[in-house]
């Protein structure tokens, strides 16, 4: 049974460029959470979300961030217009409906934006 | 709201025992974890603990709960190298995120 997957493990942008996250959750898992992770920090809050539905947003800033977890397919976080601000390991955990509490991280996207 | 403290650094020899502490100010936490992050790596999930148990043991792991005190501490027995790392503690905050801690580094000398 495979873990968490995240890609890509290691994405540089330049500012002003789009960022794409993937996480692909454990088997059997249906609810997906974003952390990040600033250098020297703890994981944040981002967002937890379902198959199609967005439960939780509000660890995530207001403007040039969203994310989806279509029926089909893997969770996107996205990032737009990235700033050297948002250079951090961004974190994705899972879990079954049923076992919320128990959350599965993946390997993490580590993001640096030049 | 909530918030979770830890130390920031310990260092022990290869063969003692580790205590790493932390403390959360939500006290309608239900559960409480511990996980290890080892360099350039996800996290891992170690052990977690009920709010209800004052005491959990997982081969070298133990994990006491203070819930008066609000304090949670992780001891691991006869410490390897393999165990340096940074360990978090996070509780389960509104909603089912969880709330970290800013990890405590621990290093292991042998």
């Amino acid at each position: 049974n495979a873990g968490v997957m995240q890609n890509p493990r290691h994405l540089v942008r330049r500012r002003g460029q789009e960022a794409r996250l993937r996480c692909s959750p454990m088997k059997g898992h249906s609810h997906v959470y974003w952390y990040r992770q600033l250098p020297e920090e703890g994981l944040k809050f981002m967002v937890y979300l379902q198959k199609e539905n967005i439960i939780d947003e509000s660890g995530m800033p207001k403007e040039r961030f969203s994310a989806e977890f279509p029926k089909e397919g893997p969770s996107i976080l996205r990032i737009q217009q990235v700033v050297r601000g948002d250079s951090a390991a961004y974190f994705c955990a899972s879990s079954r409906p049923e076992q919320g509490l128990e959350q599965y991280f993946g390997p993490g996207t580590r993001l640096t934006v030049t | 709201g909530e918030d979770v403290e830890q130390s920031l650094f310990l260092s022990v020899r290869e063969g003692d025992s580790s205590v790493i502490n932390c403390t959360y100010t939500d006290s309608s936490s239900t559960y409480l974890y511990w996980y290890k992050q080892e360099p350039g790596a996800g996290l891992q999930l170690l052990t977690y603990i009920f709010s209800n148990m004052d005491m959990k043991q997982d081969q070298r792991l133990t994990v006491l709960l203070n819930k008066k005190d609000k304090h949670l501490s992780l001891r691991i027995a006869d410490t390897q190298t393999g165990d340096s790392a940074i360990y978090f503690c996070a509780e389960v905050g509104e909603g089912n995120k969880l709330v970290f801690g800013a990890g405590t580094i621990l290093r292991v000398k042998s």
